[in-house]
């Protein structure tokens, strides 16, 4: 089992719906988690991290943490086609004694459709 | 630099050959990452330092993989006796501290043939 699992997609959406992008993790002991954007060609850009249970909301995108359920989500309201991109979900795990890194799901792939 | 600056863009070598990846951070972050990413994947740890030393170096996939960052910003990621299978884009990121969000550079995408 992967330690973030993500559905590679593409998930298509119309332009202005939400989209939903689901990403589980194994490691129960994990606290942080993050969102990246990845446009075709370009590098991981941070759009949201989350720490606790809940919502947290920044403009049109929310993400949602349920540790109970080793879950993590992020919803893009009135989705644009310049939101189509490759939607990357992390968590920070303990390395080396002293250190932490990102672990990376697959990514989901998002289209939106104008 | 206003970002993370990565050289070359691109780098096509031969099978066998050696090659160095340069990372420049950001200007005061102490924090710096090695990711690979192949094609439909998502980024791969490989090295983090801390400073001057590799804090954490368990993700490098063998001893053909070394990487050094002697001052504490720039570091380089040099590969030995290139393979095929190493083909991919080599990301840095850099941050203040290990728990925020890294920045990314935009990556070297490394092709052997």
């Amino acid at each position: 089992q992967k330690e973030v699992e993500q559905n590679s997609g593409p998930l298509s959406v119309p332009e202005g719906a939400i989209a939903s992008l689901n990403c589980t993790y194994s490691d129960r002991v994990s606290q942080s988690f993050f969102w990246y954007r990845q446009y075709s060609g370009k590098s991981p850009e941070l759009i949201m991290s989350i720490y606790s249970n809940g919502d947290k909301e920044d403009g049109r995108f929310t993400a949602q943490l349920n540790k109970a359920s080793q879950y993590v989500s992020l919803l893009i309201r009135d989705s644009q086609p310049s939101d189509s991109a490759t939607y990357l979900c992390a968590t920070l795990r303990k390395g080396r004694p002293g250190t932490y890194k990102y672990i990376f799901g697959t990514g989901t792939r998002l289209k939106v459709l104008a | 630099g206003a970002g993370v600056s990565q050289t070359p863009s691109n780098k096509v070598t031969e099978k066998g050959k050696y090659v160095e990846l340069r990372c420049d951070p950001i200007s005061g972050h102490t924090a710096l990452y090695w990711y690979r990413q192949s094609l439909g994947q998502g980024p791969e740890f490989l090295i983090y330092f801390q400073g001057t030393g590799a804090a954490d170096d368990s993700g490098l996939p063998n001893d053909r993989f070394f990487a050094v960052r002697p001052e504490g910003s720039v570091s380089t990621l040099k590969i030995q006796r290139t393979e095929r299978g190493d083909s991919a884009v080599y990301l840095c990121a850099s941050s203040l501290e290990q728990y925020g969000g890294y920045t990314f550079g935009s990556g070297t995408r490394l092709t052997v043939v």
